[in-house]
């Protein structure tokens, strides 16, 4: 998976606590981004950034954090984590945002259970 | 409202057919549209790209159209085997910004049956 690696794999915790997904790339990409799937929706970019200490919004980011202090690592965080937050989250990367290099790599994903 | 839609039917199809999935959308105009292609229980990985004023692209067994006046674009697999068995997403830029902010579809599901 283009030297992306995402941790844990899998997660069930408990409504109301606090949660981090880690998302590490070896590739010395300077976009990263995450998104979540859920069945019957297309992949929907949570946040993204575009360097590090750079991050913005995506279309759904409400109950997420993100942060990026080295280029290599992108940290998604639930602050208090809810069921409707249950899902599949999947981080990318990407060489440029536009051009010929805006193709996403992803990672393997992030199976997020809240009970 | 902006929407990109692909058939939420999973298509069967016999080896050695060509495989059609259709992406369609609505109220964007992207300057270009990819295709991914994901395994369960694994992310997507990028097949290919065209550009809106490229009306047709070519990798392979895989072959790609795109119609901006029907805004839709086709895939095509030939000569499909079982190991093209998998979900097919659509992606493409609606050209919000700076920034790569793909907008996809939910996916196709592609069984192929020797």
């Amino acid at each position: 998976d283009a030297g992306i690696t995402q941790s844990p794999r899998h997660k069930v915790t408990e409504t109301g606590t606090p949660v981090t997904l880690r998302c590490h790339q070896t590739e010395n990409h300077r976009y990263m981004y995450w998104y979540r799937q859920d069945p019957g929706h297309g992949l929907r970019l949570i946040h993204y950034s575009y360097g590090v200490k750079d991050t913005d919004k995506g279309e759904v980011s409400d109950g997420y954090s993100v942060s990026r202090s080295k280029t290599e690592d992108f940290l998604l965080t639930l602050e208090s984590a809810t069921s409707s937050q249950t899902s599949v989250y999947f981080c990318a990367i990407s060489e440029s945002a536009r051009g010929a290099n805006e193709k996403l790599f992803f990672g393997s994903g992030t199976q997020l259970s809240v009970l | 409202s902006q929407k990109i839609e692909q058939n939420s039917e999973a298509l069967n199809i016999q080896e050695g057919k060509t495989a059609t999935l259709t992406c369609n959308y609505t109220n964007y105009s992207p300057a270009y549209l990819q295709w991914y292609r994901q395994d369960p229980g694994r992310g997507p990985v990028f097949l290919l790209l065209i550009r809106e004023n490229e009306k047709e692209k070519r990798k392979e067994r895989l072959k790609v159209t795109f119609d901006t006046t029907l805004k839709q674009s086709l895939f095509h697999i030939t000569a499909s085997q079982p190991a093209d068995s998998a979900t097919y997403l659509c992606a493409l830029d609606p050209l919000s910004g700076g920034y790569n902010k793909l907008i996809f579809g939910a996916g196709t599901r592609l069984a192929v049956h020797p």
